[in-house]
């Protein structure tokens, strides 16, 4: 069955230092993969994506997540956290079936701390 | 981007009345589009897939009757929450895929979302 896991429900980093939150995945075939950022009492909004080509994938607000095939990971990163970096992260996977949902890990809070 | 209009975002109602949320795709057409719930400190759960045309597909454990989905046009979608309950009362978040991008990706844009609560 298709996957997606955020092994940390939360995740606390000091300004200006690097960040990462993590995913994993399981799926049959190639995998889509996402990061949506949520804040507080908002929609999702898109921040990157990886379908093929470079393992790092470069995407808002200075963000970028690196695919490991072998890990079956797609951690999200950014060099030098922002307190406005501080949100709810969601990575997904595209279902592999015909309707092109996505499966949602259970979301990550990063707090940045001042 | 593409931009994604969830109306209201805010709504208050008493128990047994009933509450639509709409869902706009402004810049693009949706021939899809997913509505969600979510409870506090927890992620998205997928509630039905609305297809433009036909009927909504439900996932498993939602009642139909209960939440109506309409999808009659390739640019709006409506949720309708029947005889509302407090138990309904939660945050429901719209996405919308564009036809003409995106497709084959998967890639969602999302509405705002809109607060539930019943008295």
């Amino acid at each position: 069955a298709q996957s997606v896991a955020q092994p940390e429900d939360q995740v606390n980093v000091a300004e200006g230092n690097p960040l990462t939150v993590k995913c994993t995945y399981s799926v049959s075939g190639n995998p889509y993969l996402f990061w949506y950022v949520q804040y507080p009492n908002r929609g999702l909004q898109f921040l990157l994506k990886y379908i093929t080509g470079d393992n790092l994938v470069k995407g808002s607000y200075g963000f970028e997540a690196e695919f490991n095939k072998s890990q079956t990971s797609f951690h999200l990163k950014k060099p030098s956290a922002l307190v406005s970096d501080s949100a709810l992260y969601f990575c997904a996977v595209r279902d592999t079936g015909s309707n092109y949902q996505l499966i949602w890990g259970a979301g990550t809070k990063l707090i940045i701390k001042p | 981007g593409a931009v994604v209009s969830q109306h209201p975002s805010r709504v208050i109602c008493k128990s047994g009345t009933s509450v639509k949320i709409e869902c706009r795709s402004l810049d693009f057409q949706a021939t899809t589009m997913f509505w969600y719930r979510q409870f506090p400190k927890q992620s998205l759960m997928l509630m039905a897939t609305s297809n433009e045309g036909s009927k909504a597909t439900y996932e498993q454990g939602v009642e139909k009757d209960k939440f109506l989905i309409n999808h009659a046009s390739l640019t709006l979608s409506t949720l309708t929450v029947t005889s509302a309950h407090p138990e309904d009362s939660s945050f429901y978040i719209c996405s919308a895929r564009d036809r003409d991008g995106g497709v084959n990706t998967g890639e969602l844009f999302f509405g705002e979302g809109s607060r539930l609560t019943v008295l």
